[in-house]
């Protein structure tokens, strides 16, 4: 059972717009989310992160949400760029059990010119 | 510059042999992780050591081995038990805190068993 959710396989945004990334939990004891971004043959690379004493951060033009009662977050991209194109994993831990993160499916955006 | 370094890029191997992956990082992490990729799938955890000397399984461990030696060292053996070898393999590492951290990933390893 799939404890970090990215329903979307892929999504198609058009360069200057919003792009707007889901990813859905189970487990109610993660408390520190990340967002990465992988291009392909390369290793993840991290973008933003948020704890769960937040419902929001922002890095440039990312930004990251989190509803803690859905078990929800989102990234926003904007303006969405073509370099943005890339798989996006959301990952997800429990702060107080160590470093391990639990990953999800990825998305795959593609930002077209 | 400080990363984390994974080698060889492509790999190939024969079915029934086992194989080892480097991974080296110098950014002074306590912990390294390494990852499988599958298409269509998330990063799964093999297993990961927080300290040198120790490690851990993760969610996927059957079939491979780790050391860990040295604290900027974390190689992986693929044994001849893992059933489906073919993937991509990502080495991670982070430091340790409260909050957890971001981990900072190699660029992979692509591995092909025929």
């Amino acid at each position: 059972d799939q404890q970090v959710k990215q329903n979307s396989p892929s999504l198609s945004v058009q360069e200057g717009r919003i792009s707007i990334l889901n990813c859905d939990y189970t487990n109610s004891m993660f408390d520190y989310f990340l967002w990465y971004k992988k291009y392909p043959a390369e290793g993840p690379t991290f973008l933003i992160s948020i704890s769960s004493i937040k419902d929001k951060n922002e890095d440039g033009r990312f930004t990251v949400f989190l509803n803690k009662s859905a078990k929800h977050l989102s990234l926003h991209i904007v303006p969405s760029q073509p370099g943005d194109s890339a798989v996006y994993f959301c990952a997800a831990s429990v702060s107080n059990y160590g470093q391990n993160f639990v990953f999800g499916p990825g998305t795959r955006l593609s930002v077209l010119p | 510059d400080g990363g984390i370094t994974q080698s060889p890029k492509y790999l190939f191997r024969k079915e029934g042999q086992n194989v080892t992956l480097s991974c080296e990082q110098n950014l002074n992490h306590d912990a390294m992780y390494w990852y499988r990729q599958d298409p269509g799938q998330g990063l799964r955890l093999i297993y990961y050591s927080q300290i040198v000397n120790d490690f851990q399984k993760g969610d996927i461990a059957e079939g491979y081995s780790v050391s860990r030696e040295k604290k900027e060292s974390f190689p992986l053996t693929v044994t001849s038990a893992q059933k489906n070898p073919t993937a991509f393999y990502l080495c991670a590492s982070s430091t340790i805190r409260d909050p957890a951290y971001e981990q900072y990933f190699g660029p992979g390893t692509r591995l092909t068993v025929t």
